[in-house]
């Protein structure tokens, strides 16, 4: 069966310091790979999303970048964090979503201080 | 433009009450619809989806869902709210856009408050 995997679960970082959320995928090959972020415990903004290795897509220009140096591995950054970059951070995987949705990873809480 | 919307940022109701939580959509193809619940600090967890046939859909935890295509509507019902029901629900729309997308569009969610 598929799982995925995200980590930290919670993150506290000063303003200004780096940042990588690490999300994996088992189980599947070849997915489509999600980053969301949730402000204020609501609304879902979907940040970039990934149909291959090397392949993203970005949704709103903003601090954060993100990149699938492997097939099952995505991964979120920052060069330096802003208070602004605070929130709840979820990686989803798919495969044909429009179909079968999405699965979503258990979240990383960031806190930016 | 493809669509959904959830008109209520929050449902109340008493434990054992019959409950909905509304979601409409708007969509040129063929519509794909889930539902989403998501309890605080936690990723979104699957509930259930329309993709096409009997328009009433079973799920998790007795949740159902009515597809109605004329109203272009698929709310979120169960015949008797429990306390732990209470939790954040997401309508999410995919569908036949005519070109592969790869994305599902969410709604804004509604918070689901179960009273004892």
């Amino acid at each position: 069966s598929q799982t995925i995997h995200q980590w930290p679960a919670t993150l506290v970082q000063p303003v200004g310091s780096p940042l990588s959320l690490e999300c994996t995928v088992e189980g599947t090959s070849n997915p489509n790979l999600y980053w969301y972020r949730q402000a204020a415990g609501r609304g879902l903004q979907l940040l970039f999303y990934s149909v291959g290795i090397g392949q993203i897509s970005s949704e709103v220009p903003q601090n954060l970048s993100a990149s699938r140096p492997q097939d099952r591995q995505f991964i979120l950054s920052s060069k330096k964090l802003l208070l602004s970059d605070s929130g709840f951070y979820l990686c989803a995987w798919s495969r044909d979503s429009e179909i079968y949705g999405y699965t979503f990873g258990s979240g990383t809480r960031l806190t930016v201080v | 433009a493809q669509s959904v919307a959830q008109p209520e940022d929050q449902v109340n109701v008493a434990e054992g009450n019959p409950l909905t939580v509304k979601c409409t959509y708007s969509v040129s193809g063929n519509p794909y619809l889930f539902w989403y619940v998501q309890y605080p600090n936690r990723g979104l967890q699957f509930l259930l989806k329309y993709i096409t046939g009997d328009n009433l859909v079973k799920g998790s935890y007795g949740f159902e869902a009515e597809f109605n295509k004329s109203q272009t509507s698929f709310h979120l019902k169960k015949p008797s709210a429990l306390v732990s029901d209470s939790a954040l629900y997401f309508c999410a729309l995919g569908g036949d856009y005519g070109g592969a997308t790869n994305k599902l569009i969410f709604g804004t969610g509604t918070l689901l408050a179960v009273q004892p």
